[in-house]
């Protein structure tokens, strides 16, 4: 079956543009997962859903950014007035279970901010 | 803080030489260790977790909570294991929540 799939896979935004990227789980997946990955580092955990609740968004590195996933399944990270620091491959993955279990990632969405 | 440590951005090794990719970690509870591997133009993928202990493609990791460590091993390097390998943490019963190492690149030489 598809894998965790993510849109777009790239996306140029000039300083203060919003953009929404939009990741689709695996169906039948309990959790979700959002990351943000600098250059040169490892992902960051910026939020954790299970099914359609929003348990952990300890991650999030300000208000500029939101996430949802209202019914349980596709998820959209949304960034308002992007800045440069933004700059980062944004990855999504899922698993199964509510509890600790296999992440299957998507390939990510590279975001550049001008 | 909770924290996983990767001192090597870079390991480079000769086809058929022992491999360790070092890991230690700072977790104020109980620890899930895994490592995940991103192969050149792949996605990140699950290579192993130390709670089910088993050994895939030749990898093996232990967790050692006296050292704080779960460095991954392989005694005989192949060209096909180079790639980039990043360790991660998770509570066993806090679980919402991943950390990630910054990665280490394993570039095997023929």
């Amino acid at each position: 079956g598809a894998g965790v799939s993510q849109s777009p896979r790239y996306k140029v935004a000039k300083r203060g543009q919003d953009v929404a990227l939009r990741c689709d789980p695996i169906s039948g997946h309990v959790s979700l997962f959002w990351y943000q990955q600098a250059l040169g580092q490892g992902p960051e955990f910026l939020t954790y859903f299970q099914n359609e609740a929003q348990l952990d968004k300890s991650g999030l590195p300000s208000d500029r950014f939101f996430a949802e996933r209202p019914e349980g399944s596709v998820s959209t990270l949304k960034i308002q007035r992007t800045q440069q620091e933004d700059s980062a491959v944004y990855l999504c993955a899922s698993s199964l279970l509510a509890r600790t279990d296999t992440q299957y990632f998507g390939p990510g969405t590279r975001l550049t901010v001008l | 803080a909770q924290r996983v440590t990767q001192p090597e951005k870079l390991l480079s090794v000769f086809k058929g030489a022992p491999v360790e990719l070092k890991c230690n970690y700072s977790y104020s509870g109980s620890p899930e260790l895994f490592w995940y591997v991103q192969y050149s133009r792949q996605r990140l993928q699950l290579l192993l977790r130390h709670i089910s202990r088993e050994s895939i493609k030749g990898f093996t990791a232990d967790l050692n909570k006296g050292e704080t460590s779960f460095h991954l091993k392989k005694p005989f390097a192949q060209e096909e294991d180079s790639a980039m390998y990043y360790c991660a943490l998770t509570g066993q019963y806090n679980f919402n929540k991943f950390y990630f190492g910054s990665g280490t690149k394993l570039n095997v030489k023929p």
